[in-house]
């Protein structure tokens, strides 16, 4: 399974723009990238998933650089409701692999 | 349409006790996972089902043992609980493969003292 790195916290303000970034140096040709979301007391909830090059929602963006060594959560004019623990995952979509997830990144929103 | 609905939310049991904790999905998932979160940490994977009839380890799995006799409902049975294994514990379940998303329940909270 690659191993991704992630920053521990990042602080922002509302109504700005915040990108984090999770290397993982060792991905494999058939690993996907997916990024979760946690608020305290609740399970994690899918954001975004990617493959390659660029993938945007209703919610966020993700952008994988051509050597897929890394990717960044862009997350546009965040709200103090944003704040919140993300979680990168690299995975590929054989059956019975298994997910790992690291420590995430503690995103603290202020106003 | 419930989700993944875990039951109980929240337990207390003393050293030695056993308890099982239940997750049923509505959505037809064939994948289903038990995770353990410690305070400030990450999820962790204890075991993984990829059809009714099937499970298998994940990466924290002694201690712990499942069962996935019907393809919406994974138990999560602890056969004699330890203050090691307080902590909360999240299902959750996905179409098939990991490029699928995971949906996950509102944990429960689990005491051992």
């Amino acid at each position: 399974l690659a191993k991704t790195t992630q920053p521990i916290s990042m602080d922002s303000y509302e109504g700005q723009e915040v990108n984090i970034t999770c290397s993982h140096n060792n991905i494999a040709t058939n690993d996907y990238i997916t990024w979760y979301q946690q608020f305290p007391s609740q399970g994690p909830r899918f954001i975004i998933q990617g493959y390659k090059t660029k993938v945007t929602n209703e919610v966020a963006s993700l952008f994988i650089p051509a050597d897929r060594k890394s990717s960044t959560l862009s997350l546009p004019r965040v709200s103090l409701s944003d704040t919140a623990v993300y979680y990168c995952l690299v995975a590929p979509n054989n059956a019975g692999n298994m997910l790992t997830f690291g420590g995430g990144t503690r995103l603290m929103v202020k106003p | 349409n419930a989700g993944v609905t875990q039951t109980p939310k929240f337990r207390v049991l003393k050293t030695g006790q056993s308890m099982t904790l239940l997750c049923a999905q509505d959505m037809n998932h064939e994948y289903m996972y038990w995770y353990r979160q410690d305070p400030g940490m990450g999820l962790r994977l204890i075991h993984y089902s990829v059809g009714e009839g099937t499970t298998a380890k994940g990466e924290v799995p002694d201690g712990y043992n499942v069962s996935r006799l019907k393809k919406q409902n994974f138990l999560l049975g602890l056969e004699s609980a330890a203050p090691s294994q307080t902590s909360v514990y999240f299902c959750a379940s996905s179409y098939a493969g990991n490029d699928q998303p995971q949906h996950f329940g509102d944990g429960t909270r689990l005491s051992i003292l």
